[in-house]
């Protein structure tokens, strides 16, 4: 059974920083593509960011307001892949989803994790 | 504002066929597939549709997505109680080099 499962979630300061973690399994990790989306409270889903294969340079892409401030990777040994967020604002506050992207076959993204929440806040 | 405009609500009672739409422009929709997600209450959005109009495997065959120049839409037939959720179409943004989502469609059976 494909399963993701992101941790490191919680409550953080305004200019602070978090790392999220995804743990999958069931599939091969190593040659999927990964995304972050993420879900304000009440509101609709962002794109955040996502990293292609090591095979195809780990290239990371990401949303406009988390350049430069939010950075992906993985370690395909561990089936692991994190987001590393700094500066976090309280926009920043979301439950974010890793995903299965299928993009370089044009799949759309599936399976989601179930979400972890961040909530950025004094 | 989302770059891909969906109505924000959408009714319909149990047996109906209810159509949600998502409207777009050349530098997405126009020129990219479209991909449909739903999301239960409570729980992670789940892939329904990808590449404008193929279902997932365990996808009934009540769902079906359709796309028109800059436009695409998700017809549900049948209507199910279980088909409660919020709804979002999602594509490739040429200009911005990234993923959009549409501000999503809360369907109410």
């Amino acid at each position: 059974e494909v399963q993701l499962v992101e941790s490191g979630g919680g409550l953080v300061k305004p200019g602070g920083s978090v790392r999220l973690s995804c743990t999958a399994s069931g599939f091969p990790f190593s040659y999927a593509w990964m995304t972050w989306v993420r879900q304000a409270p009440g509101k609709g889903l962002e794109w955040v960011g996502r990293i292609k294969t090591k095979t195809e340079g780990g290239t990371t892409d990401f949303a406009a307001p988390v350049k430069g401030r939010f950075s992906i990777s993985r370690d395909d040994s561990r089936n692991t892949l994190y987001l590393q967020m700094i500066s976090l604002k309280p926009e920043d506050t979301a439950v974010y989803y890793c995903v299965t992207d299928g993009s370089s076959s044009w799949l759309g993204f599936d399976p989601w994790g179930q979400g972890t929440l961040v909530t950025v806040s004094s | 504002q989302s770059v891909l405009t969906q109505p924000p609500s959408a009714s319909g009672t149990p047996g109906q066929r209810v159509t949600i739409s998502c409207s777009g422009s050349s530098s997405n929709i126009g020129s990219n597939y479209v991909y449909w997600y739903q999301q239960l209450p409570g729980t992670a959005p789940k892939l329904l549709i990808y590449r404008n109009d193929e279902r997932p495997s365990g996808v009934p065959d009540r769902f079906s997505g359709s796309k028109s120049g800059t436009s695409a839409s998700l017809a549900i037939s049948g209507l199910r109680s279980e088909d409660e959720a919020d709804y979002y179409c999602a594509t490739w943004e040429d200009s911005l080099s990234g993923w959009v989502f549409g501000g999503g469609t809360k369907l109410t059976v």
